[in-house]
């Protein structure tokens, strides 16, 4: 079946450092991959769509500046959290897919950043 | 611009008691529409979607959720909850062509014994 694993599943870090984060699907072509930040108390806000081949898209209040995003291959994509604060802190979720405009992702179990 | 709306931040129901969550959705075109659950500590899964046909869509676990467009609803509905089914619900739209899924923001079921 489809699959999708992040790493690492937790980390807590200074502030004003940066986190590295992986999403790797198995089991299927990870054509999109959505990355999302669940900030405490928070529904999720999504931080850009990563399609192969494509531009990375962010959404409005997310830059490839502060998050930058790889996604080199069908099977692999990470982003780092750069110069991470207080308010970057939160569950960052993978969603990966073949064709986004199904809606149908799966996701990982998340990375938690937590930082001090 | 799409959103969605799960009015009820917190729902508790008795084990064994049939479960409605509410969500609305605002959208110009037709909408796919979904249902996600998040267990504690763990990442999102898919319970079921909604695309196109039969408006009762069937998910997994005994979920079921209707698709009534006049009321811009899709509310998810279980018969007969159990304790394990406690965790936060997310009701998602997404926005065919704009790439672009949107969540609610969730509905915390507990379930009392």
């Amino acid at each position: 079946g489809a699959l999708v694993y992040q790493y690492p599943r937790r980390t807590i870090c200074k502030s004003g450092t940066s986190m590295r984060m992986e999403c790797q699907a198995v089991g299927f072509q990870a054509t999109s991959v959505a990355w999302y930040r669940q900030s405490p108390q928070k529904t999720f806000e999504l931080i850009a769509l990563s399609t192969v081949n494509s531009a990375i898209k962010y959404e409005q209040n997310f830059t490839q500046e502060k998050f930058p995003i790889s996604h080199p291959n069908l099977s692999f994509s990470s982003m780092t959290v750069l110069n991470a604060y207080l308010e970057d802190r939160g569950l960052y979720l993978c969603g990966a897919g073949r064709d986004i405009n199904t809606g149908q992702l799966y996701f990982g179990e998340g990375s938690k950043l937590t930082v001090l | 611009a799409q959103s969605v709306t799960q009015p009820d931040a917190r729902v508790t129901v008795s084990e064994g008691a049939s479960l409605q969550l509410r969500c609305k959705y605002s959208y110009s075109g037709t909408p796919y529409l979904f249902w996600y659950v998040q267990y504690p500590r763990q990442g999102l899964q898919l319970l079921l979607k909604y695309y196109s046909g039969d408006p009762v869509v069937q998910g997994v676990n005994g979920f079921e959720a209707e698709f009534i467009k006049s009321n811009s609803s899709f509310h998810l509905r279980k018969a007969s909850v159990h304790w394990s089914d406690s965790a936060v619900y997310f009701c998602a739209v997404v926005n065919y062509g704009n790439e672009k899924i949107t969540f609610g923001a969730g509905t915390k079921l507990t379930i009392k014994p």
